[in-house]
């Protein structure tokens, strides 16, 4: 079975602190992808990256920058954390090919106070 | 502009009853239809893809099915189970993982 995991399941930071989340995944997927759940909408795609190095940005990439050195490791930075950033990190990865599936990490349930 | 809407919001059935939920799109170009299970503080789980030539696709007691010229698609659920409960969401793809446009999610409550 795909793994994907992130770093941790909850995070609690302060205003104006950087925040790194770290995401990995063991199947050699191309393809991996940051996203933003919150209440009532849905999710919203940060950043994606198809390659080692490459980066897109997506729907909200605002206040948000991306990193990808190693195939199997994909990490979100939040430069200057604000407090409309609380929310659930999502991250997933996928071979190459539009109707490949999308597997999941568990999430982070970021808040910032 | 390219929406997926999903009905009803929430739902609550009883165990070992069946249930459909609705996903209606505006996306183009269209290139496939998902749905995802996601139980509560976890990831979303793929449970079908269509394209559009498929009308239906089973997956144990769930089965989607796609109308692609009125952009409707439903979820099915047989005899649910207590672990059936979860959110439900549909995506659509324009034209690749890159541009998938998700609903909001349909939240399934199975009482025993």
């Amino acid at each position: 079975d795909v793994k994907v995991t992130q770093s941790s399941r909850y995070l609690v930071k302060r205003t104006g602190e950087k925040v790194f989340l770290e995401c990995v995944q063991d199947m050699d997927h191309e393809n991996m992808f940051w996203y933003r759940q919150d209440p009532g909408l849905g999710l919203r795609l940060i950043y994606f990256s198809y390659d080692v190095k490459m980066k897109e940005k997506g729907d909200i990439p605002e206040g948000y920058s991306v990193s990808r050195e190693k195939k199997e490791r994909f990490s979100l930075i939040l430069e200057s954390a604000s407090t409309n950033q609380t929310s659930m990190y999502l991250c997933a990865s996928s071979k190459q090919g539009a109707g490949e599936k999308l597997f999941f990490g568990s999430g982070t349930q970021l808040s910032v106070l | 502009k390219n929406q997926v809407e999903q009905s009803p919001q929430s739902l609550i059935i009883l165990e070992g009853k069946n249930c459909t939920l609705q996903c209606n799109y505006t996306v183009s170009p269209f290139s496939n239809l998902r749905w995802y299970k996601q139980d509560t503080g976890r990831g979303p789980v793929s449970l079908t893809i269509m394209t559009f030539s498929e009308n239906t696709k089973s997956n144990g007691r769930y089965t989607a099915t796609l109308d692609a010229d009125t952009k409707q698609s439903s979820l099915h659920i047989t005899a649910s189970q207590l672990s059936d409960s979860a959110s439900y969401i549909c995506v659509v793809s324009a034209d690749s993982n890159y541009q998938l446009i998700w609903g909001a999610g349909t939240k399934l409550i199975i009482k025993p």
